[in-house]
């Protein structure tokens, strides 16, 4: 149990595109989904929070208009890299809490997807 | 959320326990440690979390001093598919999760 996938695995765009990454929950519904990246070498940063029906909570240095967040339903969130450059070639990855008796637990994370940006 | 102490690596024989300390201080008392590892070019995989008894499941026991101001992760038998980076969060429910840098575990034959 407590799967979550992303699709795609890895992308490769030219600069000035934009690039949909898809995160699902596969056996359980979550309320809550998170976006994080990670550069080589480095450790996660988390981006934002995605709350189904409501907007994304960015975390500070985040652009919110760069990075869209849709959470349509409680099994699919979405992160669009609009107007992708070489700088933002990083390794994504999401994750979702299932929601039980109205409290956040533990968070399971997706197998990531990693954007190179021609 | 608390911050956590790991060391930066770890080495440890194929076959032996594996022993992965964290320290957390400053932790309050309703934040869990919750433990984390990522193999190279994967997403984060949960291990094990805990409050203040030692848990134990199918992939690792989390051994918490009384005090809660330290924790180890124990790996009871190595395998080279071990090698990771592990990382030790503290954390209260409904908060986020912030990774540090976490401890490299190399497993060797």
């Amino acid at each position: 149990g407590a799967v979550v996938s992303q699709h795609p695995s890895r992308v490769i765009c030219k600069s000035g595109t934009s690039v949909k990454i898809e995160c699902r929950s596969l056996d359980f519904q979550a309320t809550t989904m998170f976006w994080y990246r990670q550069f080589p070498k480095q450790s996660l940063m988390l981006m934002a929070t995605s709350n189904e029906g409501s907007k994304a909570t960015y975390e500070q240095g985040v652009e919110k208009d760069k990075f869209l967040i849709n959470h349509a339903s409680l099994t699919l969130s979405t992160l669009t890299v609009t107007s992708a450059h070489p700088e933002d070639s990083s390794f994504y990855i999401c994750s979702a809490s299932p929601m039980t008796s109205g409290t956040q637990e533990t968070q399971y994370f997706g197998p990531g997807t990693r954007l190179l940006v021609l | 959320d608390a911050k956590t102490t790991q060391p930066t690596s770890m080495d440890c024989a194929e076959g032996r326990a594996a022993n992965l300390p964290c320290n957390h201080s400053t932790i309050s008392g309703n934040e869990y440690v919750y433990w984390y590892r990522q193999i190279h070019s994967q997403g984060p995989q949960y291990i094990i979390h805990g409050l203040k008894n030692n848990e134990t499941n199918e992939m690792a026991s989390l051994i918490i001093t009384e005090d809660r101001k330290s924790s180890t992760l124990i790996l009871p038998h190595a395998t080279l598919r071990d090698t990771a980076v592990y990382y030790c969060i503290a954390m209260e429910y409904g908060n986020k999760l912030v990774f540090g840098a976490g401890t490299i575990l190399r497993v060797k034959s």
